[in-house]
């Protein structure tokens, strides 16, 4: 099964750019990669993902490493908002198997 | 109203009841799952369906079982809580395909004593 690590917090201040790191050194070549943030007291919910090219959407932009090894979830610039735990967790719908790592809480600092 | 509801949102009971957290959704999806939230631990896989007749164990399905009593409705039992099994748990559901995003519930926290 796919192993998923995040670090366990990162801070950042308002207005810069935050890369977020996650290692899924088992990841297989059919699984995806996937982003989720957690805003105190909800569930989470969907950012961005990708399988092999860098994705960009309105909420955030994903590089992917080339070997698929690890990727990074870019906010362009974070503001006090984006302050939340972000989940990254890879693996197949079809499976069933979607496995996330531990989350990294993030602290935005004005 | 929200497309995936959970219910209850906050239960404390004692060690030995049997719990039931239930899981109901509009979203009109077939697949389904519930994951456990630990500090620290992040969110693990119990169970997951991808439909009534299909039922399947996750990471950490012991002490844990699951009924799919209709394509929208999903049901995590613990037969004899313990209180290692206080913690928050998510109901989610995704659509068909292999990119299928998931759409979580609001959480139900559960603790023993």
């Amino acid at each position: 099964d796919a192993k998923t690590t995040q670090p366990n917090s990162m801070e950042s201040n308002e207005e810069e750019p935050v890369h977020l790191p996650c290692n899924h050194s088992t990841i297989s070549g059919t699984d995806y990669i996937h982003w989720y943030r957690q805003l105190p007291s909800q569930g989470p919910e969907y950012v961005i993902h990708g399988l092999t090219s860098n994705v960009n959407n309105r909420m955030a932009s994903l590089a992917i490493a080339e070997d698929r090894k690890s990727s990074t979830l870019i906010l362009h610039r974070a503001t006090l908002r984006d302050a939340a735990v972000y989940y990254c967790m890879s693996g197949s719908s079809n499976t069933g198997k979607l496995i996330f790592g531990q989350g990294t809480t993030l602290q935005v600092k004005p | 109203d929200a497309d995936v509801t959970q219910t209850p949102r906050n239960r404390i009971t004692k060690t030995g009841k049997r719990i039931m957290l239930e899981c109901s959704q509009t979203k009109g999806h077939d697949r389904m799952y519930w994951y456990r939230q630990d500090p620290g631990l992040g969110l693990r896989l119990i169970y997951y369906s991808f439909d009534v007749k299909d039922i399947n164990k996750g990471e950490i399905s012991d002490g844990y079982s699951v009924s799919r009593q209709a394509q929208a409705k999903f049901s995590l039992s613990l037969e004899s809580a313990i209180p290692n099994q206080t913690a928050l748990y998510f109901c989610a559901t995704s659509g068909q395909g292999n990119t299928g995003e998931l759409f979580f519930g609001e959480g139900s926290r559960l603790t023993v004593l």
